[in-house]
Parts: C-alpha cells; sequence; structure tokens
C-alpha cells in the first residue's frame, strides 16, 4: 500500500526550540508539499518542492524552511517555535504531471509551549 | 479571505437524510477536487471534476462542477453514519496541481 509517512503524530516543543518534521514518501512522487491545518482555516500552504534540492514558497513560509535532499524525503524546519506556530501539520506528496491527486500522511500534531 | 469558500461549515443531519455541501470562488478553476478526512488521519481524495458542468457519481455520492468552473457542490444521498467526516474541496492555483489550494472544509455528522 502507498503511503506518506510523517515522523510523529505528537510532538510538543518549547517556544525558541528548533523543530524538524520529517516526511517520507514511498511512490516516486515528484511533488511533496506542507501544509497546517488551524480550525475554521482550513489547510493552507507552507511550502512545496517539485523536484529535489527545488522548493517553493507557499502562502505561509514565514517562521519555517525545508530541506529536500532526496527525492523520497521532505523536511520541515520550524527555526525557532512560537506558540502561533501550534497546529497540525499535514504533508502530502503527488506526481509531477496532470491531473492527479494529493497523498497525505496522517499529520504531526505540534503543540508549542 | 479563502480563495474557496465552503459553506456550511457545519452540518449535523440524521441517518438516511440527503444533504448538498457547496465549494465557491471568485475565480476560475482548472479542476476542483474533493477531500474526505476522518479524525486523526490525512485528507483521502475523493473525486476530480474537470469540465464545466461536469457531474461524477461515487455510490451515494454526487459531484457536479459549475458551468463557469467557479463552483462545485457535493451532494450525499441517504447518509451513513460512516459518511462522517470533514469534506474539503481543493483546487490548482496556476492550473497545474504543483500548488492546491484548499477551503476550510465543511464538517458533516451523521447520527444514527
Amino acid at each position: 500500500d502507498v503511503k506518506v509517512t510523517q515522523s510523529s503524530r505528537y510532538l510538543v516543543k518549547r517556544t525558541g526550540e528548533k523543530v524538524f518534521l520529517e516526511c517520507v514518501q514511498d511512490m516516486d512522487h515528484e511533488n511533496m508539499f506542507w501544509y497546517r491545518q488551524d480550525p475554521g482555516l482550513g489547510l493552507r500552504l507552507i511550502y512545496f518542492s517539485y523536484d529535489v534540492k527545488m522548493k517553493e514558497k507557499g502562502d505561509i513560509p514565514e517562521g519555517y524552511s525545508v530541506s529536500r535532499e532526496k527525492k523520497e524525503r521532505f523536511s520541515l524546519i520550524l527555526e525557532s517555535a512560537s506558540t502561533n506556530q501550534t497546529s497540525m501539520y499535514l504533508c502530502a506528496s503527488s506526481l509531477g504531471q496532470g491531473i492527479v491527486g494529493y497523498t497525505f500522511g496522517s499529520g504531526t500534531r505540534l503543540t508549542v509551549v | 479571505t479563502q480563495l474557496l469558500e465552503q459553506s456550511p461549515q457545519f452540518l449535523s443531519i440524521q441517518e438516511g437524510e440527503n444533504l448538498t455541501v457547496y465549494c465557491n470562488s471568485s475565480s476560475v478553476f482548472s479542476s476542483l477536487q474533493w477531500y474526505r478526512q476522518e479524525p486523526g488521519e490525512g485528507p483521502v481524495l475523493l473525486v476530480t471534476v474537470v469540465t464545466g458542468g461536469e457531474v461524477k457519481k461515487l455510490k451515494r455520492l454526487t459531484f457536479q462542477f459549475g458551468d463557469a468552473r467557479k463552483d462545485s457542490s457535493l451532494h450525499i444521498t441517504a447518509a451513513q453514519p460512516g459518511d462522517t467526516g470533514l469534506y474539503l474541496c481543493a483546487g490548482p492555483l496556476r492550473g497545474n496541481n504543483n500548488d492546491m489550494r484548499f477551503g476550510a472544509g465543511t464538517r458533516l455528522t451523521v447520527k444514527p
């Protein structure tokens, strides 16, 4: 069964910490995405990548960075975690071409205290 | 403001009832997708609509893409408790699939 795996389901971090969220897909997909999901706001795109070592900013990139050193892995980095980054983080992947759906991971619920 | 506005935000109905939820935008989309998300899981793709006026059926779910490709609807016939979840619509901002934007969703609860 094809899969997008996020390394942690729940994470609690302190304000100011550097936080790494990891995502791995086994479908050989070119595109990978990071969203955050907040009640009433839906999914908001943070960053995405359409190739190894490539990245593009989404709608809310401030306070985040990403890394894609290998095709199957896309990491989201919170440089200095703040309480307003408490959220559900969802990773997704998709094929590079055509109208295809996203495959999502189960999410990481991050709490910054 | 959201690029894709979904209504209603919450819907609670009894098993067996019919319902329709909506996804609207002022922008034209090359395609729209519908996803369902259950608690503790990521969204799962239900359908993609591409052509204006297109209607797609998935068992008791009927999806329609507006003629002008600015809106879509999801109709569920004889809802069941297993239909409970968050229904999200999504569309590509730039005409390809590299940056989909999502609505805030309709949270549906079907009571037995």
